[in-house]
């Protein structure tokens, strides 16, 4: 079955180091990946897709995230921690060929202490 | 508009009343999404439509939840007999279409059946 796991409910990092918000996927077919961020009472943001190309993918606020096939991966990791990165992420995969539907993981909330 | 409009932003209703959530996607985008988000719970896929082709309803939870869009834009999400556990964060997003097509949500419409 199409999936995606997020292994950690909860990271915590404290600022100026750097992050790492882990993320899987279920082999089927190519997958197009995706990280998306949710501040409280908010929408999800996005952040960054792979699509093709080059593994490592930058995107907004420093983000970036590296699409490993081989451990089948698409780990979030940002250089330097602030505490306004404090939020829930969320990992996502669709894959070609199917309806389109994003399928996301359960969520990863970071908190970056002073 | 800029970005995925939704309305109402939050919805208190009784128990078995009908409800009608509004989603206006990015202007030009053929995929629209309705995803639910339950209180400390991850995305649950709902519904989605894309350009004139059958919507996927697989995410639909019940006979009570219905949506439709008209004309290839607008679109409303329909519950019927609301019960409590429908209680919840309604996320419409859109995208151009499918494939690497970046996914843009609404901030959401937040429902409390009391």
């Amino acid at each position: 079955a199409q999936s995606v796991a997020q292994p950690e409910d909860q990271v915590n990092v404290a600022e100026g180091n750097p992050l790492t918000v882990k993320c899987t996927y279920s082999v089927s077919g190519n997958p197009y990946l995706f990280w998306y961020v949710q501040y409280p009472n908010r929408g999800l943001q996005f952040l960054l897709k792979y699509i093709t190309g080059d593994n490592l993918v930058k995107g907004s606020y420093g983000f970036e995230a590296e699409f490993n096939k081989s451990q089948t991966s698409f780990h979030l990791k940002k250089p330097s921690a602030l505490v306004s990165d404090s939020a829930l992420y969320f990992c996502a995969v669709r894959y070609q060929g199917n309806t389109g539907k994003l399928i996301f993981g359960q969520g990863t909330t970071l908190q970056v202490k002073p | 508009g800029a970005g995925v409009s939704q309305s109402p932003s939050n919805k208190v209703t009784e128990k078995g009343k009908d409800v009608e959530l509004r989603c206006d996607p990015i202007s030009g985008h053929t995929a629209l999404y309705w995803y639910r988000q339950s209180l400390g719970q991850g995305l649950e896929f709902l519904i989605y439509f894309q350009g004139n082709s059958a919507p996927d309803k697989s995410g639909l939870p019940s006979d009570r939840f219905s949506a439709e869009r008209t004309g290839g834009s607008v679109s409303t999400l329909t519950i019927q007999r609301t019960q409590q556990e429908d209680s919840a964060v309604y996320l419409c997003a859109s995208s151009l279409g499918q494939g690497g097509n970046t996914i843009y949500f609404g901030e959401g419409s937040w429902l409390t059946v009391v």
